[in-house]
């Protein structure tokens, strides 16, 4: 079975400064997918980045940018020029690619992130 | 707004009694999934349900049931609640061909407190 390991319970940013959210991840596939979610105050799950495994180059959107390093099984978020809005719990999220499988999502435990002003 | 649709949004109730909390999944989803997120066990999947079929299980307890209408809607059905069982219920859904990268969007969640 897949597993997902977020190491960091809590991070803190300065606004306008750069942070980095931890995941590993174990799997025997070579065909999958990974997800950052975010999940604010609301509780609403918001999609941040995905990452097919087979494309070498990491994911970016507007300030959101992966680091994926497929063989030490590691996807963790750069999140530049930090804002109070992005104060969340960031969870990091694996889904297999096998066909007729099903798309189940594994997450994370997450990580808060606080952001000071 | 993902388009998805949760009712009702808070549930309060008592211990075993039963509860149905109900998804509307985004118009031209086929697939839906429900997900439990709870403090000691985080977001944990629970089934997945393809055009009215169950396509997958998870960590679902017996006690619980789920179906997927032919309207595409679904419903998660809780019995002989625990106070264990309090918890958010996430719906999500997704166009789901079974190949390729489909976003799973997520509803609002039901908030369940069991007392």
């Amino acid at each position: 079975a897949q597993t997902v390991t977020q190491s960091q319970p809590e991070m803190s940013v300065q606004e306008a400064e750069t942070v980095t959210l931890s995941c590993t991840y174990d799997t025997s596939e070579s065909d999958y997918y990974l997800f950052w979610y975010k999940q604010p105050p609301s509780r609403q799950m918001i999609l941040v980045i995905r990452q097919e495994a087979y494309k070498q180059q990491n994911a970016t959107e507007n300030r959101f940018s992966v680091n994926f390093q497929k063989a030490a099984k590691s996807f963790s978020l750069k999140i530049s020029d930090s804002q109070l809005g992005d104060a969340a719990m960031y969870f990091c999220a694996y889904r297999s690619g096998r066909k007729n499988y099903g798309n189940k999502l594994v997450f994370g435990a997450g990580t808060i992130l606080r952001v000071k002003s | 707004d993902s388009g998805v649709t949760q009712t009702p949004k808070h549930l309060i109730t008592a211990t075993g009694q039963r509860v149905t909390l109900r998804c509307s999944p985004r118009s031209g989803d086929l697939s839906v999934y429900w997900y439990q997120q709870s403090l000691d066990q985080g977001l944990q999947f629970l089934i997945h349900y393809y055009n009215g079929e169950e396509r997958a299980k998870g960590n679902i307890l017996e006690r619980f049931s789920a179906q997927q209408f032919p309207d595409l809607h679904s419903e998660l059905n809780l019995s002989s609640l625990e106070l264990g069982d309090s918890a958010l219920y996430f719906c999500a859904s997704s166009l789901d061909l079974g190949v390729g990268l489909h976003e799973q969007f997520f509803g609002p969640g039901t908030r369940l407190t069991v007392l």
